[in-house]
């Protein structure tokens, strides 16, 4: 089974803080991805990386960043988090090919205080 | 400009029936679509999928209709049961954006005892 590990399911932070998610799959998939979940919104794509070292913006990278340094381990970077950030944080990734299922983290809800 | 619609942001059911989601897509390159299913507090969970060269897929009680001229597709749960109560994710993909899919805002189905 493919396991997709988000190192934190709620965590708390101020305004102004850098923040760090994390999250690490097992399946040496290609593509990672993150996303945001906020009510009637559904689910939004901020970043995307096909390859180490290799990403691309998704629909709503503003505020956002993100590192791929290993295969297995794709981070969001919050720079200064805001209230607006306040969210729950969403990984998943793919491996490569036409099927595309994605296979997602369990969430970290994130409140910016 | 949403790509992706489900246009109910709610179903209830009773127990034994037929559950029936429906989504909207406006893209004519998706050629892939996908349905996720998510319970509070976990990830999405891929259900099931479809390709653009079908009109029909089952898998059990979960069968996805897809009516490429009208560009929806429908996920039909028979019989529905209390267990099936979460919050399901359309999802469209085409095979030239690097395995990226759009997600619809999600239906949040409740099958009652």
């Amino acid at each position: 089974d493919v396991k997709v590990t988000q190192s934190s399911r709620y965590l708390v932070k101020r305004t102004g803080e850098k923040v760090f998610l994390e999250c690490v799959q097992d399946m040496d998939h290609e593509n990672m991805f993150w996303y945001r979940q906020d009510p009637g919104l559904g689910l939004r794509l901020i970043y995307f990386s096909y390859d180490v070292k290799m990403k691309e913006k998704g629909d709503i990278p503003e505020g956002y960043s993100v590192s791929r340094e290993k295969k297995e381990r794709f981070s969001l970077i919050l720079e200064s988090a805001s209230t607006n950030q306040t969210s729950m944080y969403l990984c998943a990734s793919k491996a490569g090919g036409l099927k595309n299922i994605q296979y997602f983290g369990a969430g970290t809800r994130l409140s910016v205080l | 400009d949403q790509q992706v619609k489900q246009n109910s942001p709610s179903l209830s059911v009773q127990e034994g029936r037929i559950s029936i989601l429906n989504c909207d897509y406006t893209n004519s390159m998706f050629d892939y679509f996908l349905w996720y299913k998510k319970y509070p507090a976990e990830g999405p969970t891929f259900l099931i999928s479809i390709s653009s060269i079908k009109d029909k897929n089952e898998d059990g009680r979960f069968t996805v209709f897809l009516n490429k001229s009208a560009k929806h597709l429908s996920l039909h749960i028979v019989p529905s049961q209390p267990g099936d109560s979460a919050v399901y994710f359309c999802a469209a993909s085409d095979a030239n954006n690097a395995g990226k899919s759009t997600f619809g805002d999600g239906t949040t189905l409740t099958v009652k005892p």
